[in-house]
């Protein structure tokens, strides 16, 4: 089945640091990828949608300039946390899909900011 | 705006027993309905998946229902086992290319040896 590769599993880092998490869709294009975030003991919420080749459109109290999404080929998406703080701890997970096809979920990221 | 909600919130049960857990959701036009496993920690497991055609889908001991018009779904787990232990996220597709998936926020079950 298809397969969407998350990475890295685990960041811990101290205050201040830039993070770059990757998401590649391994053998399927991707012409959409989704960014979820989730909070202990709370559901995902989704952070924002990514179409390759334009502008991630992100959810309203989702700082885009903190949260800088690339999609630059129908196979990876990246997520980057610019200057992570604390607050900033969570477990994103990215999706994959392409037209009307399920989506596939990597498995996730733990971010720890120190 | 979709929202999904999921009843009971956690749900301890003994070894063997059989139960059900609910999700509803407020836009019944959806294109289907997933219900994935998370173990803590870690990603998530689909489990499920019911087209808004189908009415039911089975695996194994596991068997999904949906009622569209109702905006309802059920998970039903017979002779629950300790490793079915996790959370159960039920999450609808609004159809569309660009449509996420929207989460209920979980039932957190233990099964108890």
């Amino acid at each position: 089945g298809a397969v969407v590769s998350q990475h890295p599993s685990r960041v811990i880092c101290k205050s201040g640091t830039s993070v770059k998490i990757e998401c590649r869709s391994l053998d399927f294009q991707a012409t959409t990828m989704f960014w979820y975030r989730q909070f202990p003991k709370q559901s995902l919420m989704l952070m924002a949608t990514s179409n390759e080749g334009s502008k991630a459109t992100y959810e309203q109290g989702v700082e885009k300039d903190k949260f800088l999404i690339n999609h630059a080929s129908l196979t990876l998406s990246t997520l980057t946390v610019t200057s992570a703080h604390p607050e900033d701890s969570s477990f994103y997970i990215c999706s994959a899909k392409t037209g009307s096809q399920p989506q596939h979920f990597g498995d996730g990221t733990r971010l720890s900011i120190l | 705006k979709q929202e999904v909600t999921q009843i009971p919130a956690a749900l301890s049960v003994p070894e063997g027993e059989n139960l059900v857990l609910n999700c509803s959701f407020t836009d019944s036009a959806i294109y289907n309905l997933q219900w994935f496993r998370q173990d803590p920690g870690k990603g998530l497991t689909s489990l499920l998946l019911i087209q808004s055609s189908q009415r039911e889908q089975t695996s194994g001991r596991l068997n999904a229902s949906l009622d569209k018009s109702s905006g309802r779904s059920t998970l039903y787990i017979a002779a629950s086992q300790p490793g079915d232990s996790a959370t159960y996220l039920c999450a609808v597709d609004g159809g569309s290319g660009n449509t996420p998936l929207v989460f209920g926020k979980g039932t957190r079950l233990s099964v108890i040896a």
